[in-house]
């Protein structure tokens, strides 16, 4: 059974960079039908992709946060990471990783992790 | 960016009962719309994608339906599992969107 699993810090400060690992167990991260992205659910709101990668490194990014958003994938480590760059409150979510096969929607997800913004 | 927009909102039903939620694309997305049902402090679970193809292990009283701007997800028989929050996504096109979500509470 596909799992995913989301890491990293649970606070980070304003204007610091936020950094998190999603480690992909029981399937391959190096198979040719899908991507793996991230998706952040702020408190109370609505779903927001992230941007997306396939194995081989070639990425997708919403242009809402491209400048600030880097998304690389280690293929040895079964891992993908997000990192998003000069943070506010406004960043302030539970962050998902997720699997997705091609132009379908995302199958499988990590369970979230919350990141606060807060100095 | 392609706009998804749900309606209604928010909903009250009953147990047994048939509800349908809407989901409109800004333009047209052919079939690559899927629905998510998310519970409270949980991730979002995929029921249905390309419109209208239940995902594995989903029960079969859910249904999409529809192409091009509208779609619809139907529950045929409300079970007290089914009280959760809704959510439409696009896949035709980057960068992905999903709608503002639907909550379905118990009446």
């Amino acid at each position: 059974q596909l799992q995913l699993q989301e890491s990293g810090p649970g606070l980070v400060k304003p204007s610091e960079t936020l950094s998190l690992t999603c480690t992909v167990s029981g399937g391959s991260i190096s198979s040719s039908s899908y991507y793996w992205g991230w998706i952040r659910q702020p408190p109370g709101k609505g779903l927001e992709w992230i941007g997306s990668i396939y194995y081989s490194g070639s990425t997708y990014y919403n242009p809402s946060l491209k400048s600030r958003v880097t998304i690389s994938v280690d293929t040895s480590k079964n891992q993908f990471s997000l990192k998003l760059s000069s943070v506010t409150a406004a960043d302030t979510a539970v962050y998902y990783c997720a699997r997705q096969p091609r132009s379908y929607g995302f199958d499988y997800w990590g369970q979230g992790t919350l990141v606060t913004v807060s100095s | 960016d392609i706009q998804m927009t749900q309606s209604p909102s928010s909903l009250s039903a009953s147990v047994g009962d048939r509800v349908t939620i809407t989901c409109r694309a800004s333009q047209s997305i052919s079939s690559y719309l899927n629905w998510y049902q998310q519970k409270p402090g949980k991730a979002p679970k995929l029921l249905i994608y390309a419109a209208s193809s239940l995902q594995s292990g989903v029960p079969s009283r859910f249904s999409g339906s529809g192409s091009g701007t509208d779609f619809t997800l139907t529950i045929s028989s409300l079970q007290p599992e089914d009280f959760a929050t809704y959510y439409c996504q696009q896949s035709y096109s980057t960068p992905r969107t999903f709608g503002q979500g639907t909550r379905l509470e118990i009446k």
